[in-house]
C-alpha cells in the first residue's frame, strides 16, 4: 500500500462546477495535511493546510479531513480554466516529521 | 523577497561529473526539507533538517548523494557521479510548526547528458 494515494486523473469537469480530488494515508498518526497545486514545469504551490477534522475553506477551496477514514479531500467550487493543474496531497507523517506526497491528480476544467 | 531560494535554477552536466545545489530557507523557518521530483510523478521524498540535524534520509537515496544543512540556516544537495538517472527536478521546501505553512522553492533542474 502506497503512504499517500491519489486518483492520478486526468478529472475533467465543466467551467463552473465543482472539482473534487479526493486523497488517502496510510499513517493513523498522521497530523499535518497540506494541498498543493502544480502548474507544468513549475514547483508545488500551497493551497492550504489543515490539522483538524472536519471543514476548512478558503475562498473557493474547501478542505475536508476525516482522520477515522484517513481520508483529506479538497473541492474547488466555481472552477475556472486557470485552475487546470496537478493537485498534489502531502501528509506529515507522526513519527519523525516526513512529508510523504500522493502521485498527483491532474485537473483539466473545460470552457 | 522573502520566499524560499534555489541556487542554480538549471544545470546542465556530463556523467561522472558532481553537482551541488544549494536552498535558501524562509529565515524564521526550522524544518527544511528536499525532494527529486520526474515528468508525471509527485515529488520523491530525499532527506529532512530540523535546525542542523538530518533526521531522515530515504532509503532510496545511494550514497551518491548527500546533504548538509551547517548552523540551521540554508543547505546544501550534493550529487557525486552524477548518472542520467539522476536528471530530474530537485526541490526545497521549509516549514515551521509555528505557522504550518511548508512552502517550496523554485527548484533546481538537473540535466545529465
Amino acid at each position: 500500500q502506497k503512504e499517500v494515494e491519489q486518483n492520478s486523473g486526468p478529472l475533467s469537469v465543466p467551467e463552473g462546477a465543482i472539482a473534487s480530488l479526493n486523497c488517502t494515508y496510510s499513517d493513523r498518526g498522521s497530523q499535518s495535511f497540506f494541498w498543493y497545486r502544480q502548474y507544468s514545469g513549475k514547483s508545488p504551490e500551497l493551497i492550504m493546510f489543515i490539522y483538524s477534522n472536519g471543514d476548512k475553506e478558503d475562498g473557493r477551496f474547501t478542505a475536508q479531513l476525516n482522520k477515522a477514514s484517513q481520508y483529506v479531500s479538497l473541492l474547488i467550487r466555481d472552477s475556472q480554466p486557470s485552475d487546470s493543474a496537478t493537485y498534489l496531497c502531502a501528509v506529515i507523517y507522526n513519527q519523525g516529521g516526513k512529508l510523504i506526497f500522493g502521485q498527483g491528480t491532474e485537473l483539466s476544467v473545460k470552457p | 523577497d522573502t520566499g524560499v531560494s534555489q541556487d542554480p535554477r538549471h544545470k546542465i552536466t556530463k556523467r561522472g561529473q558532481n553537482v551541488t545545489f544549494r536552498c535558501d530557507p524562509i529565515s524564521e523557518h526550522n524544518r527544511l526539507y528536499w525532494y527529486r521530483q520526474t515528468l508525471g510523478q509527485g515529488p520523491e521524498f530525499l532527506t529532512y533538517f530540523q535546525n542542523e540535524a538530518q533526521l531522515e534520509k530515504s532509503r532510496l537515496l545511494s550514497d551518491r548523494f548527500s546533504a548538509e544543512r551547517p548552523k540551521g540556516s540554508f543547505s546544501t544537495l550534493e550529487i557525486q557521479r552524477t548518472e542520467q538517472g539522476d536528471s530530474a527536478m530537485y526541490l526545497c521546501a521549509s516549514f515551521t510548526l509555528l505557522t504550518g505553512e511548508l512552502f517550496f522553492g523554485e527548484g533546481s533542474r538537473l540535466t545529465v547528458l
